[in-house]
C-alpha cells in the first residue's frame, strides 16, 4: 500500500533555532516528491524534488531527497515566527497524489 | 487574479441538504483535483479528473460526486450532508509531463463547510 508518513508531528521551537522536518514514502512507481507551506489557507509549494542527493534551496529552507532509503527532508535554518505553519509532504504516483499528516511548526518568539 | 478559484468560500449547511462545491482554474490544466482536510488526517483525496472525460474515485469518494463541465470547471456535490463530512476542501490542478514541472499542483483557497 502507497504511504507517506511524516514527523514529527509538531514541533515547537524559538526564533532562530533550526529545524529539520522528514517525510518518508512508500510507493510505487515514484516520480518525485513535493514539500508545501500551509497556513490558515491553501498549501502553497516549496520544491520539488526528483533526483537523490540534489539539494533544493530557498532562502532559509532547504530540502533534499534520499531515494535509497526513501525519505526526504525540509530544513529550516534561523527560523522566524513567519515560518509558523503546517509543512506537507506530498508523492505524486500513478493517478494519486499521496500526501503526509503534514508536521505543524510553531516558532515562539 | 487567482489562477484557481472556489466558491463558496465558507458555508454551513444543515444534515441532509444538498451541496455543490464548485472550481474554476484559468491555468489550462487538464488534470483536476478534490481533497478534504481534516485535522491531524492531511489532505485526502476525494475525486480527481484527468480531463473532461475522465473522472475517478479516490481515497474517500463515498457520498460525494463531481462533475467536469470543462476543461476550467470542476464541481463537487454532497448529495445530502452530514455531520462528518464538515471539513476544509480544496480543488487542485496540475499538468502532468510539462518538463518535469508538471507534479506540482496548484490549490484553490479552500471551502469551509459546515454540516449541522
Amino acid at each position: 500500500e502507497d504511504k507517506v508518513v511524516q514527523s514529527p508531528l509538531s514541533l515547537v521551537v524559538h526564533e532562530g533555532d533550526t529545524v529539520t522536518l522528514n517525510c518518508s514514502y512508500e510507493v510505487t512507481n515514484f516520480r518525485s516528491l513535493l514539500w508545501y507551506k500551509q497556513e490558515k489557507k491553501a498549501p502553497t509549494f516549496l520544491f520539488m524534488l526528483t533526483s537523490s542527493g540534489i539539494e533544493k534551496k530557498s532562502g532559509r529552507l532547504s530540502s533534499i531527497l534520499d531515494k535509497k532509503e526513501l525519505f526526504s527532508i525540509l530544513n529550516i535554518t534561523a527560523t522566524q515566527t513567519g515560518d509558523s505553519a503546517v509543512y506537507l509532504c506530498a508523492v505524486p504516483t500513478g493517478n494519486q497524489f499521496y500526501f503526509g499528516t503534514g508536521t505543524s511548526l510553531t516558532v515562539i518568539p | 487574479d487567482a489562477d484557481v478559484t472556489q466558491t463558496p468560500r465558507n458555508r454551513i449547511t444543515k444534515t441532509g441538504k444538498r451541496i455543490m462545491l464548485e472550481c474554476s482554474q484559468t491555468k489550462g490544466h487538464d488534470r483536476m483535483y478534490w481533497y478534504r482536510q481534516d485535522p491531524g488526517l492531511g489532505l485526502q483525496l476525494i475525486y480527481y479528473s484527468f480531463d473532461v472525460k475522465d473522472i475517478n474515485k479516490g481515497e474517500i469518494s463515498d457520498g460525494y460526486s463531481v462533475s467536469r463541465q470543462a476543461q476550467a470547471k470542476f464541481s463537487l456535490s454532497l448529495e445530502s450532508a452530514i455531520p462528518n463530512q464538515t471539513a476544509l476542501y480544496f480543488c487542485a490542478t496540475s499538468d502532468f509531463g510539462a518538463g518535469g514541472l508538471g507534479d506540482t499542483q496548484y490549490f484553490g483557497p479552500g471551502t469551509r463547510l459546515t454540516v449541522l
